[in-house]
């Protein structure tokens, strides 16, 4: 299973912008990049996938590099209800489409 | 809608003790996927469902740990002979389908189950 690296850690403050980097740096072309964030408690909850382009939604939007070997996931105005651990997923369309999750980024946003 | 639901939300148990623990998927959805997350880790995969049929078990950790899923909606996690290793949060997602198209789906997750073996 294709490998993602990003930080332990990160730290915002209220209603700023957060950029959330992400190294997959073994992707291959049929690797969707998906984001999950985990509130404190609660089960994971999709954020936002892509492929080759980058993409927005209401959560998020997530900027894909152009060789696909690093995205980032961007928070526009960060409130206090982001603050999560948020994971960086590579699922491929062949396999069963289970996540396969790895230590994700702590983000604190701090008022 | 109804999101997934899992039940119990807690439980506890004695080493050695036989626990099932349910999920109730989305109403449609044909895929399902249980998930294991020990504290401080990100979760683990243990067995996808594709309607009746667990497509992909190669997650479950060994032969103690047994899923079912027998019409195609409602799935069981079931553990015998239980270990406190076992202690984690048991983790339910389903999807509107899975395999070939599963990279462009999202997984909807339920609120889990905190398993605590004594």
């Amino acid at each position: 299973d294709a490998k993602t690296t990003q930080p332990n850690s990160m730290e915002s403050n209220e209603e700023e912008p957060v950029h959330l980097p992400c190294n997959h740096s073994t992707i291959s072309g049929t690797d969707y990049i998906h984001w999950y964030r985990q509130l404190p408690s609660q089960g994971p909850e999709y954020v936002i996938h892509g492929l080759t382009s980058n993409v927005n939604n209401r959560m998020a939007s997530l900027a894909i590099a152009e060789d696909r070997k690093s995205s980032t996931l961007i928070l526009h105005r960060a409130t206090l209800r982001d603050a999560a651990v948020y994971y960086c997923i590579l699922r491929l369309t062949s396999n069963t489409g289970k996540l396969i999750f790895g230590q994700g980024t702590t983000l604190q946003v701090k008022p | 809608g109804a999101g997934v639901s899992q039940t119990p939300s807690n439980k506890v148990t004695e080493k050695g003790k036989y626990v099932e623990l349910r999920c109730d998927p989305i109403s449609g959805h044909t895929a399902l996927y249980w998930y294991r997350q020990s504290l401080g880790q990100g979760p683990e995969f243990l067995i996808y469902f594709q309607g009746t049929g667990a497509a992909d078990d190669s997650g479950l950790p060994n032969d103690r740990f047994f899923a079912v899923r027998p019409e195609g909606s409602v799935s069981t996690l079931k553990i015998q002979r239980t270990e406190r290793g076992d202690s984690a949060v048991y983790l339910c997602a389903s999807s509107l389908t899975g395999g070939g198209l599963a990279g462009d789906n999202e997984q909807f997750f339920g609120p889990g189950t905190r398993l605590t073996v004594l």
